[in-house]
């Protein structure tokens, strides 16, 4: 099935830093992903559409130049987390569909990756 | 703006018994629902889905019934296992290809 992995699983970084996450698509190419992040006992809260050879649409209260998205492939996209603080602490989470799968497929999601900025 | 909603954070089961978790949604656009199930700090696992055009889909030990009229859907798991024990999401989306919107999720504990 649909794989999509998600790197590193886990980060900790100093305020003021910043952190680049990278979702690939294993066994598709996949012109949207999706990120998505979530804080405890909350529900996955979409960030941005990344598209694959344009710009990103970010979700209403977004910063896009904090977080800045690249899809340069169809099977790669990366989030960078720029001049991290402790309140991006948070778990992130990339997705994507897999066009071959037919118009309602499932978004499959990548692991996630827990980022603790201290 | 929270269009999904899961009103119970948690349901404890015992195994072999019936485990019904609850979806409420407040956007008519939606059209297509998924269940997903996440462990923690692992990413969500797809479960089931279902359009709206129908109104029951069912998977094995899993059935999603869809009641457009209230705007509910609900995950039945049958005969429950600890296995099943996770975090479960209620997703939809108002167009096939578009991001999902989740519910808070509801955690499922599976008694022996």
């Amino acid at each position: 099935g649909a794989v999509v992995s998600q790197h590193p699983s886990r980060v900790i970084c100093k305020s003021g830093t910043s952190v680049k996450i990278e979702c690939r698509s294993l066994d598709f190419q996949a012109t949207t992903m999706f990120w998505y992040r979530q804080f405890p006992k909350q529900s996955l809260m979409l960030m941005a559409t990344s598209n694959e050879g344009s710009k990103a649409t970010y979700e209403q209260g977004v910063e896009k130049d904090k977080f800045l998205i690249n899809h340069a492939s169809l099977t790669l996209s990366t989030l960078t987390v720029t001049s991290a603080h402790p309140e991006d602490s948070s778990f992130y989470i990339c997705s994507a569909r897999d066009p071959g799968s037919g118009d309602n497929s499932p978004l499959h999601f990548g692991n996630g990756t827990r980022l603790t900025v201290t | 703006d929270q269009q999904v909603k899961q009103n119970s954070p948690s349901l404890s089961v015992q195994e072999g018994r019936i485990s019904i978790l609850n979806c409420d949604y407040t956007n008519s656009m939606f059209d297509y629902f998924l269940w997903y199930k996440k462990y923690p700090a692992e990413g969500p696992t797809f479960l089931i889905s279902i359009s709206s055009i129908k109104d029951k889909n069912e998977d094995g030990r899993f059935t999603v019934f869809l009641n457009k009229s209230a705007k509910h859907l609900s995950l039945h798991i049958v005969p429950s296992q600890p296995g099943d024990s996770a975090v479960y999401f209620c997703a939809a989306s108002a167009r096939s290809g578009y991001a999902l919107n989740f519910g808070k999720g509801t955690s499922l504990l599976v008694t022996p």
